[in-house]
């Protein structure tokens, strides 16, 4: 059974267009994340929501919009998509957050979006 | 804000070598974490460590919290080619959010 899933797996579009990625997890876990990994393996949060509330909001550009339907998925919306965004966005969860242990997080098998 | 700096950034060593990476915090962490992520794949938990002073094994896998609770590092024993993968440590301030160091890529050549 696959803890935290992500769809799609590869994603490859054109500048302008609009694109989403959807994470689900079946960990029951409160906490879901997405991070966004560089071409230099750096990996830096920029959501997290918290039993569907939102609890971290990073500087990221607001074409990014995240949106939590329920406790167990946690979807990404991007518009108007640049090559800059060119990256693997990584889906994650665990059962507590910063203010509740435990914390390890679980991440999806990430999905590679090229822009071209 | 906080930060965590991890290094070296890269290393390449010899089959049967040991391998250290470090991490500095620039604040009192509550806790640290490690992760590993194979070439392609995604990040995995290897270990979480939050007394002053801790140190874990995992096989040939050590991990030590400093006293101050500001560093860590992960010492891999007598490298094998399945050590190959990019660690990461991630610290978390007290009440604060989990930030990631910038990994550290180990190659091994057999």
């Amino acid at each position: 059974d696959t803890a935290v899933s992500q769809t799609p797996k590869y994603l490859v579009t054109q500048m302008g267009n609009d694109k989403s990625i959807k994470c689900e997890q079946n960990l029951g876990h409160d906490t879901m994340y997405w991070y966004k990994q560089d071409s230099k393996k750096f990996l830096k949060i920029m959501f997290s929501y918290n039993n569907k509330e939102l609890i971290i909001n990073e500087t990221v550009p607001n074409r990014f919009s995240p949106k939590s339907p329920d406790k167990a998925h946690l979807n990404l919306h991007i518009n108007s998509l640049e090559l800059g965004d060119s990256a693997v966005y990584f889906c994650a969860s665990s059962q507590g957050t910063f203010w509740a242990s435990p914390y390890e997080q679980y991440f999806g098998p990430g999905t590679r979006l090229t822009v071209t | 804000g906080q930060q965590v700096m991890q290094i070296p950034q890269y290393q390449h060593v010899q089959e049967g070598e040991d391998f250290t990476t470090y991490c500095n915090s620039s604040t009192t962490l509550s806790n640290i974490q490690w992760y590993k992520q194979r070439p392609g794949g995604h990040p995995v938990f290897l270990i979480q460590l939050v007394k002053s002073g801790e140190v874990k094994k995992q096989k040939r896998l050590t991990f030590q919290f400093g006293e101050a609770k500001k560093n860590s590092s992960l010492h891999i024993t007598a490298t094998q080619t399945t050590d190959v993968g990019t660690y990461f440590c991630a610290g978390m301030e007290y009440g604060n959010k989990l930030v990631f160091g910038a990994g550290t890529i180990l190659r091994v050549k057999s």
